[in-house]
């Protein structure tokens, strides 16, 4: 069975820098790009970003780009999300999602339970 | 960016009827290798999303009949043929042809 399973998320100040994991489970996780999608309290889906298998792509929302950096670890099956420069808009549930096959044409899913960050001076 | 527009934002159905979800993109979803990259995703009060259609129309695993999605280009369709109770939730589109990958504002099913 897939699983992923996000953590790091928390309270941290406005201006503070948290770093998000995503552990994966259940498939080859080097063979699969991979998301970062996050949703504010009682809000839609926003796109936040993606890294390509190998990692060498990686793309951003521009309500992120120069704050957060998406990386992977594949020998440890494990997806992150370094962030800094925290607003108090960043505030939302972060959800790690793979992509379902490699060209990106098939969607994303499934979908980890999320990791609440909260930014609040 | 692709702006992703649907309607409506709310959709009170009564058990056992038809649903339909419109969404519109701001340009053409068709990817340079023909594929149009729409999907759909529903989110059930208090999970995470999942994936109910991929590629405009085809379903994804383990997802009943009644979804079907249409569409062509920048105008696209969800349809739900008899509502169940199980249903209820936010149905989203999603585009990923283009880079940032967006996604539409919701649209809000729940029982009359």
């Amino acid at each position: 069975e897939v699983q992923l399973l996000e953590s790091g998320g928390g309270l941290i100040q406005p201006g503070g820098s948290l770093r998000l994991s995503c552990a994966a489970s259940g498939f080859t996780f080097s063979n699969y790009a991979m998301n970062w999608v996050r949703q504010a309290p009682g809000k839609g889906l926003e796109w936040v970003s993606t890294i390509s298998v190998t990692g060498v792509g990686t793309h951003y929302a521009a309500s992120v780009k120069g704050r957060f950096t998406i990386s992977r670890d594949d020998s440890k099956n494990t997806l992150f999300l370094q962030m800094s420069s925290l607003r108090v808009e960043d505030t939302a549930v972060y959800y790690c999602a793979k992509d379902v096959d490699s060209s990106g044409a098939y969607g994303i899913d499934p979908w980890g339970q999320g990791t609440l960050v909260t930014v609040s001076a | 960016d692709v702006l992703m527009t649907q309607t409506p934002l709310s959709s009170p159905v009564t058990l056992g009827q038809p649903a339909s979800i419109s969404c519109r993109s701001s340009q053409s979803l068709v990817h340079s290798n023909g594929d149009t990259y729409l999907s759909w995703l529903q989110q059930r009060p208090g999970q995470p999303p999942r994936l109910l259609i991929y590629k405009i129309s085809n379903r994804f695993s383990g997802v009943p009949d009644r979804f079907s999605g249409s569409g062509t280009g920048t105008d696209f369709t969800l349809k739900i043929s008899r509502v169940e109770a199980e249903d209820v939730g936010i149905y989203y589109c999603m585009q990923a042809t283009h880079f940032p990958r967006t996604f539409g504002q919701g649209t809000k099913v729940e029982i009359k």
